[in-house]
C-alpha cells in the first residue's frame, strides 16, 4: 500500500528565509509525486511534480522539490518565501488502480510567512 | 490550462434534504473524475472514482446509497449527498483526469447541513 507522511504539520517562517517542507513516501512500486497548494477555502493547484528523470523538478512560484529514491523523500524547498506563500502544501503519490491514477494525500503542512 | 469547476461554491441545507454538487471539466474531456472529502485541517480523503458511462467506485467506508455519483458526460460529474446529516457537513473536492493521467482540481464546494 502507498502512504505519504509530511512529518511538519505547521511550519512558520519569516519572509524572504528559505523553507523545506518534508515529505515521505512509502510503496512497494514506481510511483509518481506530486506537491500541490491549497489556498483558504479552494481546491488544489500543482505545484510540481516528478515522474520520470531528473531527480531535481522546478515548479511554480519559485519552487522545487527533490526526489531521493533511497530514502523515499520527496523535500519542497524555496530559498526565499513570500507573505503571499503563506498556505496549506499537501504531497501526493499516484498509483495505478483500474486504468486510472489515484492520488494518496498527506496530511499538510501549513506553511505561515510572516513579516 | 485545464479548468474545472465546481457548484455550488457554498450550500447550506437542513438536516434530511438531498443536495447535488455539480463537477465539471471546461476545456477538456475527463473519463475519469474523482470525488474527495476533506474535513477541517485534515487531507483529502478520496471518496469515490467516477467513469463516464458506468459506475462509480467508492472506497472502503464510503456509503455508495449516501454518496450517488453520475458521471453522465465526458465533461459532467454530479455528487449527491441524500438525506443529509450535520455530519456531512465538509469541503467536497472534485477533480477530473485528463488523457495524460494529470488530476486538475475544481475549487471546492463547503456543504453546511443544519
Amino acid at each position: 500500500a502507498q502512504s505519504v507522511t509530511q512529518l511538519d504539520s505547521q511550519v512558520p517562517v519569516f519572509e524572504e528565509a528559505p523553507v523545506e517542507l518534508r515529505c515521505n513516501y512509502s510503496s512497494s512500486v514506481s510511483v509518481y509525486l506530486f506537491w500541490y497548494v491549497q489556498y483558504p477555502n479552494q481546491g488544489l493547484q500543482l505545484l510540481l511534480k516528478y515522474l520520470s528523470g531528473s531527480t531535481l523538478v522546478k515548479g511554480i512560484n519559485g519552487f522545487e522539490a527533490e526526489f531521493n529514491k533511497s530514502q523515499t523523500s520527496f523535500h519542497l524547498r524555496k530559498p526565499s518565501v513570500h507573505i503571499s506563500d503563506t498556505a496549506e502544501y499537501f504531497c501526493a503519490v499516484s498509483f495505478s488502480q483500474g486504468g486510472s491514477e489515484k492520488l494518496v494525500f498527506g496530511k499538510g503542512t501549513k506553511l505561515t510567512v510572516n513579516p | 490550462g485545464a479548468v474545472v469547476s465546481q457548484h455550488p461554491s457554498r450550500v447550506i441545507c437542513k438536516s434530511g434534504t438531498s443536495v447535488k454538487i455539480e463537477c465539471r471539466s471546461l476545456d477538456f474531456q475527463a473519463t475519469t473524475m474523482f470525488w474527495y472529502r476533506q474535513f477541517p485541517k485534515k487531507s483529502l480523503m478520496l471518496m469515490a472514482t467516477s467513469n463516464e458511462g458506468s459506475k462509480a467506485t467508492y472506497e472502503q467506508g464510503v456509503e455508495k446509497d449516501k454518496f450517488l455519483i453520475n458521471h453522465a458526460s465526458l465533461t459532467l460529474s454530479t455528487l449527491t449527498v441524500t438525506s443529509a446529516h450535520p455530519e456531512d457537513s465538509s469541503f467536497y473536492i472534485c477533480s477530473a483526469e485528463d488523457r495524460g493521467y494529470e488530476q486538475y482540481f475544481g475549487p471546492g464546494t463547503r456543504l453546511t447541513v443544519t
